[in-house]
């Protein structure tokens, strides 16, 4: 099956600093990538929509400038959260789309970051 | 912007029991995910079904497109099947989407 990475599995870091995250798919292409954050307690939330090539569409309330996405590849997505604050400390979770059919979404594992 | 109501929040049951878990959604859509978080926060994604029925082991999804619902059953349950299972569907219905997200479903079975 497809298989979707992400690292840093979790990050701690000083409020002020930046921090990346990378998203791989491992054995497909991914013409697509998602990110979604998940607070405590609550249910995922779409953050934005990233296309390999192109500039990523960003859900209202989200910050583009704060959170900046660059898909420079079909297996590479990054998500840099700049400038971190303890209200950005959350579990971080991509998802890819393959180029077989538009329907189909795989998770990576998530990225508990902890901004201090 | 679709909308995803999952019922119940949490479930506790006895090993053996039949466990049955509720979507509904407001906007038509291509397909829908059921999905389950463990502790950990990792994300399996267990069924993608647009019509029908499908079926994994002990789990089972089954979906109404005309009445915009779906359910998750898990037979025979068993401790490890504990987790939150969240359902999922398109955010504006269409295969591109980035996905919408149910509340999810806390599910503990007991020994």
């Amino acid at each position: 099956g497809a298989v979707v990475s992400q690292h840093p599995s979790w990050v701690i870091c000083k409020s002020g600093t930046s921090v990346k995250i990378e998203c791989r798919s491992l054995d497909f292409q991914a013409t697509t990538m998602f990110w979604y954050r998940q607070f405590p307690k609550q249910s995922l939330m779409l953050m934005a929509t990233s296309n390999e090539g192109s500039k990523a569409t960003y859900e209202q309330g989200v910050e583009k400038d704060k959170f900046l996405i660059n898909h420079a590849s079909l297996t590479l997505s990054t998500l840099t959260v700049t400038s971190a604050h303890p209200e950005d400390s959350s579990f971080y979770i991509c998802s890819a789309q393959g180029l077989a059919g538009v329907d189909t979404q795989y998770f990576g594992p998530g990225t508990r970051l902890t901004v201090l | 912007k679709n909308e995803v109501e999952q019922s119940p929040q949490n479930l506790t049951a006895q090993e053996g029991e039949f466990i049955t878990i509720n979507c509904s959604y407001s906007v038509g859509i291509s397909a829908l995910h059921w999905l389950q978080q463990h502790p950990g926060g990792g994300i399996v994604s267990l069924f993608m079904l647009s019509s029908g029925k499908k079926k994994h082991g002990r789990l089972i999804a089954t979906i109404n497109i005309q009445e915009k619902h779906s359910s998750l059953h898990i037979t025979a349950s068993h401790p490890r099947d504990s987790a939150v299972y969240i359902c999922a569907v398109p955010h504006s219905g269409g295969g591109a989407d980035g996905l919408t997200f149910g509340k999810g479903t806390h599910l503990i079975i007991q020994p």
